[in-house]
């Protein structure tokens, strides 16, 4: 089963509306941290925002903030007042389990959405 | 500045061929990661490091290795046992007690 799933292969926004980026996750572990990561056509990964398990409220950065609904499994990423900017490839990621010092842990990435910003 | 820098950009390997992917990091971050992007796909693992001559396989690394012989640096050799290494090579690292993780700019490695 996939660990991060990303319905939405292509997005598209007209500039300064909002959108809202789907991903659900598979675990069965209390505890994990989930985050976005925006990919633009020059490759690096960036990244935008993040929210553990435990965490009570959704988490924001700027722009960005993240709509985490535990029981359902998912975290979607909302963009508000679209910029053309954000135009990329937008990429969700799960840490499975509680953070190991000594060996590390394993991120799990979903396909991504490509979000297009419409002028 | 502080960053990842990853060498070279491009990167193309003859058939049989072993090649070093380079991947630095000045941010004093103890972890470093390795993946791999094909297009139309998300990230896949293949190694990582938490501390200086140690490190893990991920989900892919067969027909890769690594070392981690200073903290600063995780070098990826794609050996010729990878027969289908076209893709894009992202390196990432993260601090101790944080689980960030923070990306290079990448090297795309060809087939010629």
């Amino acid at each position: 089963a996939q660990k991060i799933t990303q319905t939405q292969p292509g997005m598209f926004v007209q500039e300064k509306e909002a959108v809202t980026l789907d991903c659900t996750y598979d675990t069965s572990d209390p505890s994990y941290g989930l985050f976005w990561y925006k990919q633009p056509s020059s490759g690096e990964m960036i990244f935008l925002i993040y929210q553990g398990s435990y965490d009570q409220q959704n988490a924001t950065e700027g722009r960005y903030s993240l709509n985490f609904q535990k029981a359902r499994k998912s975290a979607n990423l909302v963009i508000s007042a679209s910029q053309l900017g954000d135009s990329a490839m937008y990429f969700c990621a799960m840490r499975e389990g509680l953070i190991r010092w000594n060996t590390g842990n394993q991120f799990y990435f979903g396909t991504g959405t490509s979000l297009t910003v419409i002028p | 500045d502080g960053g990842i820098t990853q060498s070279p950009k491009y990167l193309f390997r003859k058939e049989g061929q072993n090649v070093t992917l380079s991947c630095e990091q000045n941010l004093n971050h103890d972890a470093m990661y390795w993946y791999r992007q094909d297009p139309g796909q998300g990230l896949r693992l293949i190694y990582y490091s938490q501390i200086v001559n140690d490190f893990q396989k991920g989900d892919i690394a067969e027909g890769y290795s690594v070392s981690r012989e200073k903290k600063e640096s995780f070098p990826l050799t794609v050996t010729s046992a990878q027969k289908n290494p076209t893709a894009f090579y992202l390196c990432a690292s993260s601090i101790y007690g944080q689980e960030t993780q923070y990306f290079g700019p990448g090297t795309r490695l060809l087939v010629l």
